[in-house]
């Protein structure tokens, strides 16, 4: 079955350090999102895609990066990882930019920056 | 102003209460409206989604919008433990990405 998978599941990290959250689908989805979930925000977008080569920013973007080099996958990059970027990050993907609009959620990354 | 607002709750009722989620909205354009359920520690999942205005019924759950007064809502029939989950409701941005509430946290007491 196709799927959307996030790794790692759980990372702790310094403050200060880069890191890389992976987001891999195998729906041949076009579009690919990112977002932080906080407490008292809500789900929050971070960057987009829809397609290969093409990215976008979102609501919450500064201190965060993307590169889309094939339709599976969108790493999202902290350049340099603050204690206010700790939270739980979804990627997500659908097939339409129209409509219906459905996004496929993946079960999160839970990162802790300390 | 975040241009979907919803009131986080949480909200706790007894198995079998009707249960009333709402949302409200400023931008005038939007025109799709979603919720998407997600359960602890997990993704959300679409649960439904209306266009403009009126309602849309899928077995115990109808959504609702009225453009009039940009209100959304979620009405849960018959509510079931299994139901305990956030429901967040959502609208489709113009550049097509979509626009949460900060989620409602709704927990049913058997």
């Amino acid at each position: 079955d196709a799927e959307i998978t996030q790794s790692p599941r759980h990372k702790i990290t310094e403050t200060g350090r880069q890191v890389t959250l992976a987001c891999h689908q195998t729906w041949n989805h076009n579009n690919m999102f990112w977002y932080r979930q906080d407490l008292g925000h809500g789900l929050r977008l971070i960057h987009y895609s829809y397609g290969v080569q093409d990215t976008n920013k979102g609501e919450v973007s500064d201190g965060y990066s993307v590169s889309r080099s094939n339709t599976e996958d969108l790493p999202l990059t902290l350049e340099s990882a603050a204690s206010s970027q700790t939270s739980v990050y979804f990627c997500a993907s659908s097939e339409y930019v129209g409509d219906p609009y459905e996004q496929y959620f993946g079960p999160g990354t839970r990162l802790t920056v300390t | 102003q975040k241009e979907v607002e919803q009131d986080p709750g949480p909200l706790s009722v007894p198995e079998g209460a009707i249960v009333s989620l709402n949302c409200t909205y400023s931008n005038s354009a939007f025109q799709y409206f979603m919720w998407y359920r997600q359960y602890s520690r997990k993704g959300p999942e679409l649960l439904m989604y209306t266009y403009s205005s009126g309602n849309k019924e899928d077995g115990r759950f109808t959504a609702q919008v009225d453009k009039s007064s940009k209100y959304i809502s979620l009405f849960i029939r018959d509510s079931q433990p299994s139901d305990s989950a956030t429901y967040l409701c959502a609208s489709r941005g113009s550049q097509g990405n979509l626009i949460f509430g900060k989620g409602t946290k709704l927990s049913v007491k058997p």
